[in-house]
């Protein structure tokens, strides 16, 4: 079946560390997606990817960076400048063209700062 | 900008009860619409959508109407069950095709069914 994989589900990180959370798709998704939630604040966008080797900034990227070398793959990097990364991070796709505004999310990774 | 407001949970509500979760949003142009929703521990799914003002989106027993004179989309069932706990997320994107579209979600309402 077609999805999202992510990993790790659960993750805990001393501060100072940078930590990577891993992101594939094989739904054939053009667009992928970094959105953080945290209680009571409903989905912010990080960082989105239209095309391999292109992303944008959303709006609240400081502290995070991105890559996507392939199309199937989108990690997201927490780096050590993220005042708060305790939180549950949803990796999403969309399809190009008429469908582009759908989401199909993975699962998810919660992170912790200890 | 575009916003989405939800109103707050959590809704606590008995088996077989009518339910009503009430969205309104803000937008520019002619946004699409959409419930998404999200069992605990994962990640959220589409539950319906709609694209233009009337139309009625419907989905296991749930359903939603774009309602542009009154800019809301509230979600209803007619009898929940407790299979249906979760958080419900109404959202919007940016109107046109192709390409990237924005999609702004409201916060998120939390839905509780007791047997």
């Amino acid at each position: 079946d077609g999805g999202i994989t992510q990993s790790p589900k659960y993750l805990f990180r001393k501060e100072g560390q940078n930590v990577t959370l891993s992101c594939e798709q094989n739904l054939n998704h053009d667009a992928m997606y970094w959105y953080r939630q945290d209680p009571g604040q409903g989905l912010r966008l990080i960082y989105y990817s239209q095309i391999v080797n292109d992303f944008q900034k959303g709006d609240i990227a400081e502290g995070y960076s991105v890559s996507r070398e392939k199309k199937e793959s989108f990690p997201l990097t927490v780096t050590s400048a993220q005042k708060n990364p305790t939180a549950f991070y949803l990796c999403a796709s969309s399809p190009g063209g008429l469908g582009a505004n759908v989401l199909t999310f993975g699962a998810g990774s919660r992170l912790t700062v200890l | 900008g575009n916003s989405v407001t939800q109103m707050e949970g959590p809704v606590t509500l008995s088996e077989e009860a009518f339910l009503t979760i009430n969205c309104t949003y803000t937008a520019t142009g002619y946004p699409s619409l959409f419930w998404y929703v999200q069992y605990p521990g994962e990640g959220l799914q589409l539950l319906l959508k709609a694209t233009k003002a009337d139309d009625k989106g419907s989905n296991k027993g749930f359903e939603a109407t774009y309602r542009k004179e009154t800019t809301s989309f509230h979600l209803e069932k007619g009898s929940v069950q407790v299979s249906d706990s979760a958080v419900y997320f109404c959202a919007l994107s940016d109107g046109g095709s192709g390409g990237y579209q924005k999609v702004t979600f409201g916060t998120g309402t939390k839905l509780q069914v007791i047997p």
